[in-house]
């Protein structure tokens, strides 16, 4: 199994572009969670999906970031329009299961964002 | 809200020592607890989940100790190696979605 994909691996836009950072999990799994990490805040949960479905988006900071599963095998997170702060490595991670089951997480080689 | 805390932030120690990592989180009513390790720039590769019925999980050199009551979990790593120079971050997950709650990870060096 090829594990959790990412893409792009880096990304370097200037303010007030529309970043969209892709993830495929890994085949089978049930859930995917974006998350970001930072040096001040750490890694926070910004949003997760079950069944391709959004249940929890109360991380996302700010209406400027959306995201989308469209099926099983791909999901996007959407920055318009992004700003400096946005700045941040963004991972994608999937679990087998479903809510209330013992399971893992599987992280993704995570997007290194810089936006200038 | 749930915190989690990892201290010491740094730790370095040589070679064949054993490496004693805390997490410590704040609300006791959690489903699971995993750890983590993350090398520079990478993402992060499981190490240990714990259900929040078990008291310890073992891997190899690995051991996962958890007190639900006291709010805190220990990760031991037996007979370190350079190999083993890294990011540890244990994240807390709570029911509904498992949603993971992470400490700030403790930054390991272990010296040659």
């Amino acid at each position: 199994d090829a594990g959790v994909i990412q893409s792009p691996r880096h990304e370097v836009t200037e303010m007030g572009q529309e970043v969209t950072l892709r993830c495929k999990p890994i085949s089978g799994h049930n859930s995917l969670f974006w998350y970001r990490q930072t040096m001040m805040r750490g890694l926070e949960l910004l949003i997760y999906f079950n069944n391709n479905v959004p249940i929890d988006d109360s991380g996302m900071p700010e209406d400027r970031f959306s995201a989308k599963m469209p099926n099983a095998s791909f999901s996007t997170l959407k920055i318009q329009p992004s700003e400096p702060r946005d700045s941040a490595v963004y991972f994608c991670a999937s679990r087998p299961g479903l809510a209330g089951f013992y399971n893992e997480q599987f992280f993704g080689p995570g997007t290194r964002l810089t936006v200038l | 809200k749930q915190e989690v805390t990892q201290i010491p932030a740094a730790l370095s120690v040589p070679e064949g020592e054993n490496l004693v990592l805390n997490c410590s989180f704040t609300d006791s009513a959690i489903y699971n607890l995993q750890w983590f390790r993350q090398d520079p720039g990478k993402g992060l590769t499981s190490l240990l989940l714990i259900q929040s019925s078990q008291r310890e999980q073992t891997s190899g050199r690995l051991n996962a100790s958890l007190d639900k009551s006291s709010g805190r979990s220990t990760l031991y790593i037996a007979a370190s190696q350079p190999g083993d120079s890294a990011t540890y971050l244990c994240a807390v997950g709570k029911a509904a979605g498992n949603k993971l709650t992470f400490g700030g990870g403790t930054r390991v060096l272990v010296k040659p």
